[in-house]
């Protein structure tokens, strides 16, 4: 089965509305990254987590290493969070083992 | 600030056709990656280097070819391009800071198509 799990595969919101944003980890996963991917293909990188949580304006991520998951909330949704968010999980061999995607579309 | 550059942006061949494409990175960071991107699905891990003249296997790396000429660029060979072939193929660097953190940054992508 997949080593990391992403939920939903997809999503679509309104704009100014809250979503929370899953993976599953079936590795022992020491830090997590969170990535979007924008509509033109490009991977911005949102977020480096080791165990615990951190915040950057509207969104927010959390790593719990025990319960082995990750999440990534998004507040207040605006039209250019549009695009597929990957979250990728370093194991223990320090290799990065990436999550399939979650497609988010916001409607105006 | 840096960049990664992705040449060429587009890239067509024909089957069976070997083809070579080039990233460059400004960051000075040690690790880059080629991943592979097929539409609508995550990224597949088919090289990386760790250094100046290093190279790991990932998981997709048959029917591929690796060089780091040098710690700023490294470049991928499809040996033999695959009838209707279509991906992207995404370059990434990242250097692990003395804090432990490691994160990618990534180039556009290549994109390729195969008559």
């Amino acid at each position: 089965g997949d080593k990391v799990k992403q939920s939903p595969s997809a999503l679509s919101l309104q704009e100014g509305t809250n979503s929370a944003l899953r993976c599953n980890f079936s590795i022992a996963a020491t830090t997590v990254q969170w990535f979007l991917q924008n509509p033109r293909g490009s991977l911005i990188n949102l977020f480096y987590l080791v165990p615990g949580t951190k915040e950057n304006g509207r969104l927010k991520s959390a790593f719990d290493s025990k319960e082995s998951y990750s999440t990534l909330h998004i507040r207040d949704a605006q039209l250019e969070d549009s695009g597929t968010y990957f979250c990728a999980a370093e194991d223990s061999n320090y290799q990065l083992i990436w999550g399939s995607g979650t497609k988010l579309i916001i409607k105006p | 600030g840096g960049i990664i550059t992705q040449t060429p942006k587009f890239l067509i061949g024909q089957e069976g056709q070997k083809l070579t494409l080039k990233c460059q990175q400004n960051f000075n960071h040690d690790t880059m990656y080629w991943y592979r991107q097929d539409s609508g699905k995550g990224l597949r891990l088919i090289y990386y280097s760790i250094t100046e003249n290093d190279l790991q296997k990932g998981d997709l790396s048959e029917g591929y070819d690796a060089s780091r000429e040098k710690k700023s660029s490294f470049s991928l060979t499809v040996t033999s391009a695959q009838k209707n072939e279509m991906a992207v193929f995404l370059c990434a660097s990242s250097i692990r800071t003395g804090a432990g953190q490691n994160t990618l940054y990534f180039g556009a992508g290549t994109r390729l198509s195969v008559l």
